[in-house]
């Protein structure tokens, strides 16, 4: 079974550019979550849809957004770019929630200049 | 607000164990986890508490005390394959929320 997936592996964008970023959870996971991990930090919690619905947001601005498709894949959209958001994008797809722990992809490194 | 504290580094030695001790304070608590994350690499999944106690599994164990707000995890008969950095995570109430902690760098040496 393929794990979780996410494209691209790395990116690189100027600042005010905007930003997709796709995660495919593992079949059968109805849950996806994001987080942002910056070099030396534990992951930051940003999103968490569970069957194509917002469960849960952490403290970032409204530039971030995303959403989750019918087939449970989702994507995270950034706007206007800042140095700031230069970090590993990581999709973690569960069950449902959080109580059955997560399984993440290899994370999504993007580098704005 | 919501805090996990974990040491930042710890050193041991191949053969040892060591324990890698979290404390936590959040506005609700639906479960701890424990991951381990190799550098450049995603977090992978280690253990769960949900009930105090002692949870073993193979060469790890984890330790939950919810009246403390502590855990622990313990890592037996130490390999240089151990060499990562552990991650505390709380699962919050109702499940949809997980935040980590900063994560502790573990060297291990010959």
């Amino acid at each position: 079974d393929a794990g979780v997936t996410q494209s691209p592996t790395h990116l690189i964008k100027t600042r005010g550019q905007q930003v997709t970023l796709r995660c495919s959870p593992i079949s059968g996971h109805k849950s996806v979550s994001w987080y942002q991990q910056v070099l030396g930090q534990g992951p930051q919690f940003i999103f968490q849809y569970y069957e194509k619905e917002e469960r849960g947001r952490g403290n970032f601005p409204d530039r971030f957004s995303a959403r989750q498709f019918p087939n449970y894949s989702s994507e995270l959209n950034v706007n206007a770019l800042l140095l700031g958001d230069s970090a590993l994008y990581l999709c973690a797809s569960s069950l449902e929630g959080t109580t059955y722990g997560y399984t993440f992809g290899s994370g999504t490194r993007l580098t704005v200049v | 607000g919501q805090n996990i504290d974990q040491p930042t580094e710890m050193t041991a030695t191949e053969g040892a164990i060591v324990q890698i001790n979290c404390t936590y304070q959040t506005s609700g608590f639906n479960g701890l986890f424990w991951y381990q994350q190799h550098a450049g690499e995603a977090p992978t999944f280690l253990s769960y508490n949900v009930l105090d106690g002692l949870e073993e599994k193979g060469r790890f164990s984890s330790f939950l005390s919810r009246s403390k707000g502590y855990s622990y995890l313990l890592l037996k008969e130490l390999q240089m394959k151990d060499s990562a950095s552990y991650l505390c995570a709380v699962s919050l109430t109702g499940g949809f929320k997980t935040i980590f902690g900063a994560g502790t760098r573990l060297f291990v040496k010959a």
